[in-house]
């Protein structure tokens, strides 16, 4: 079945440092991918998305790249800041599934002035 | 737009009680979700409802019980839980029927004690 997998946090990292949360995924066919983000507090929100091999998904300064060679959507930020300090998680929807979207565990980042 | 509304926002319960959750949308959405968050582990999708309809429903314990009176309000009623069932239970809509882009409420924080 598919399933997503996330590095474990949490991770911590220094203001202006780079970023890096790795997701690998295993489905059949070409699945969908999305990373999501839930701030202390709130629920979760979309972050980006790509829906094809090779596209990459950018907002507020994320970025990941679908690579399907790979099975990976690894995100990555050139500068974290502290308002970046939030849980991170990976998911992906499969060509079969109407609803259903498979969840990674979810990635704390931590932020340091 | 407004967003998702849940509330409570907090939920202590014994284990004879009987409790319901409530969900509010005003995004004009047409398909409801609940999904359980459990820490470190990935979201566990419960129910969705598509006008009004549940489309889905994953091997939850009937100590669990959805309830759609129409496309803006979501209820899960809670009766004889556990306290494995204590998690944030999480609110979510979507226009679109794949439910890719969900919009979150913050959760409710269930305790069961």
């Amino acid at each position: 079945g598919n399933s997503v997998t996330q590095m474990e946090g949490p991770v911590t990292l220094s203001e202006e440092a780079f970023l890096t949360i790795n997701c690998t995924y295993t489905a059949t066919g070409y699945p969908s991918l999305f990373w999501y983000v839930q701030y202390p507090g709130e629920g979760l929100q979309l972050l980006l998305k790509a829906t094809k091999a090779d596209d990459k998904g950018s907002n507020k300064g994320f970025e990941a790249t679908y690579r399907k060679e790979t099975t990976s959507f690894h995100l990555e930020k050139g500068s974290v800041q502290v308002s970046d300090s939030a849980v991170y998680f990976c998911a992906l929807r499969g060509m079969d599934s109407n609803y259903q979207l498979i969840w990674g565990a979810g990635t704390k980042l931590i932020i340091k002035p | 737009e407004t967003g998702v509304t849940q509330t409570p926002r907090h939920l202590v319960m014994g284990m004879t009680n009987k409790k319901s959750l409530k969900c509010e949308q005003h995004l004009g959405h047409n398909a409801m979700y609940w999904y359980k968050q459990s820490a470190k582990k990935p979201l566990e999708l419960m129910f969705v409802y598509s006008l009004e309809e549940r489309v889905e429903n994953n091997s939850v314990p009937s100590r669990f019980s959805p309830e759609c009176p129409n496309s803006s309000h979501l209820f899960l009623h809670l009766h004889t839980l556990q306290p494995e069932d204590s998690a944030l239970y999480l609110c979510a809509s979507s226009q679109e029927r794949a439910g890719e882009k969900l919009f979150f409420g913050s959760g409710t924080q269930l305790s069961v004690l």
